[in-house]
């Protein structure tokens, strides 16, 4: 069976700090991976994805950054930390737009809840 | 673009009574449609998902759901609520290589 993972589950980190956070996943190959980011009291909005190695689209312009250095780990990096970056953070996967059929529901980690001070 | 809107960001129940969380969206195309939910400090949990086939779509802990082209409309519903339930949920559209979800309904459980 497939399980995904995240780390730390939750992080405090002043402002104008680095970050990183990591999110692998097991039992799968090729998987669709996104990080989204959860305000307090708001929905999901959507970060980043890729669909294979190397392969970031940025939904949303601003001073975090992805990376997939392997086919099942996805990396969220910050330079420099805001306020405005704190919340939960999540990371999904699927397996749509392979061949044979696709599963189009998302597979959620457990989430990092991260504040900045 | 396709778009989520959920009705009520809270709704408030007693045990025993009905739970019916309301979703509307906007697409171009026959659409993939989700209800997840989310327990505290927790990820999302797949409840039920429509992709074209029956319209009636069963989930998990006794969910379902009803898709209605004519009114674009998606609600979850469950006839009996349980403590269990409360949580927040979430409707969600697939578009290509994304899935833009509802702003969230917060469900309360009264005993």
């Amino acid at each position: 069976s497939q399980t995904i993972h995240q780390w730390p589950a939750t992080l405090v980190q002043p402002v104008g700090s680095p970050l990183s956070l990591e999110c692998t996943v097991e039992g799968t190959s090729n998987p669709n991976l996104y990080w989204y980011r959860q305000a307090a009291g708001r929905g999901l909005q959507l970060l980043f994805y890729s669909v294979g190695i190397g392969q970031i689209s940025s939904e949303v312009p601003q001073n975090l950054s992805a990376s997939r250095p392997q086919d099942r780990q996805f990396i969220l990096s910050s330079k420099k930390l805001l306020l405005s970056d704190s919340g939960f953070y999540l990371c999904a996967w699927d397996d749509r737009g392979l061949a044979g059929e696709s599963k189009f529901e998302q597979y959620f980690g457990p989430g990092t809840r991260l504040t900045v001070t | 673009a396709q778009s989520v809107t959920q009705l009520g960001s809270h709704v408030s129940v007693s045990e025993g009574a009905l739970v019916l969380l309301r979703c509307n969206y906007s697409s171009s195309v026959p659409p993939y449609l989700f209800w997840y939910v989310q327990y505290p400090n927790q990820g999302l949990q797949l409840l039920l998902k429509y992709t074209s086939a029956a319209t009636l779509v069963k989930g998990i802990n006794g969910f379902e759901a009803e898709f209605k082209k004519s009114e674009t409309s998606f609600h979850l519903t469950k006839p009996s609520a349980h403590m269990s339930d409360a949580a927040e949920y979430f409707c969600a559209v697939s578009e290509g290589f994304k899935t833009i979800f509802g702003a969230g309904t917060r469900l309360f459980v009264k005993a």
